[in-house]
C-alpha cells in the first residue's frame, strides 16, 4: 500500500529558484494538505484542499501556491525560493466525511534554500 | 481560534520509567477531535490515537494510556515502563468540528528521550 507519496525526499535550491513538491495519495481521500515543520514550531498548515478544484489557505500560505486538478495529486509550488522556506514539508490526506478521521502523512521532503 | 500547548519541550527518562506528556488545548467548538502523533528519529509521522469531545473515557493500549479531561481542556499521554524505542517527538493535535473546519492544529511537540 503506497498511502501518501512525496517526491523528492531531499532538494537543495538557490534563492529565487522555483520548484514543485509533489504529493500523491492512492486512498481516494478528499482532503489533502501541506504542512511545514520547523524546529520548535511544530507543524504549520500551508494550504489545504477538500476536493478537486477546491483549495484554501492555511496558517502560512505566503510564497506557496497549490492546485488540485485530480483527487490523487496535490502539488505545492514555491514561486521564488527564499532561505526562510528552508524546512521539512509534509503532505497529508484524510477522508472528508467524519472529523475524527486521522490524517495520513507522507514521509516528508527536506528542502534547503541557499 | 484553536490552540494546542505542549508545555514540555524536552523530557529525558531512563528506561522503564513512566512518563506523561502533557497537552492543553483551546477551542470554541463544542464538538472537536484530539489526536496524538509520534515522530521517531526516522522522521515519519505516525498516528497513535484520536478522541472526540463527547467521549471522555480514558484509554489504555498496551504500555500507552491517554487521559482526556474536558474540565481542564487536557489530553495527556502516558507511557508506562518506557523503552528506548519510545524515543521520538510526540505531537498533540486538535481539529474543530464546526462547519467545514477540517484544519488540524498541532502543538509544538515534546521530544522524549529514553536512555538505556
Amino acid at each position: 500500500n503506497a498511502g501518501v507519496t512525496q517526491t523528492p525526499k531531499f532538494q537543495v535550491l538557490k534563492t529565487g529558484q522555483s520548484m514543485t513538491l509533489q504529493c500523491a495519495q492512492d486512498m481516494n481521500h478528499e482532503y489533502m494538505s501541506w504542512y511545514r515543520q520547523d524546529p520548535g514550531m511544530g507543524l504549520r498548515l500551508i494550504h489545504y484542499s477538500v476536493g478537486a478544484g477546491i483549495t484554501d489557505q492555511g496558517e502560512v500560505p505566503n510564497g506557496y501556491n497549490v492546485s488540485r486538478s485530480t483527487t490523487e495529486d496535490f502539488p505545492l509550488r514555491l514561486l521564488s525560493a527564499a532561505p526562510s522556506q528552508t524546512s521539512v514539508y509534509f503532505c497529508a490526506s484524510s477522508k472528508l466525511r467524519g472529523w475524527d478521521q486521522p490524517q495520513h502523512f507522507g514521509d516528508g521532503t527536506r528542502l534547503s534554500i541557499l | 481560534a484553536q490552540k494546542v500547548t505542549q508545555a514540555q519541550t524536552e523530557i529525558s527518562v531512563v528506561e522503564k520509567e513512566d512518563v506523561t506528556l502533557d497537552c492543553v488545548y483551546e477551542t470554541r467548538d463544542t464538538t472537536y477531535y484530539l489526536f496524538w502523533y509520534k515522530q521517531p528519529p526516522s522522521g515519519e509521522l505516525v498516528f497513535l490515537i484520536r478522541r472526540n469531545s463527547f467521549d471522555e473515557q480514558n484509554e489504555i493500549s498496551g504500555r500507552y494510556s491517554w487521559n482526556f479531561q474536558k474540565s481542564t481542556s487536557s489530553f495527556n499521554f502516558t507511557i508506562t515502563a518506557s523503552q528506548v524505542v519510545d524515543s521520538a517527538v510526540y505531537f498533540c493535535a486538535l481539529r474543530g468540528g464546526g462547519g467545514s473546519n477540517y484544519k488540524l492544529t498541532f502543538g509544538k511537540g515534546t521530544l522524549l528521550t529514553v536512555n538505556p
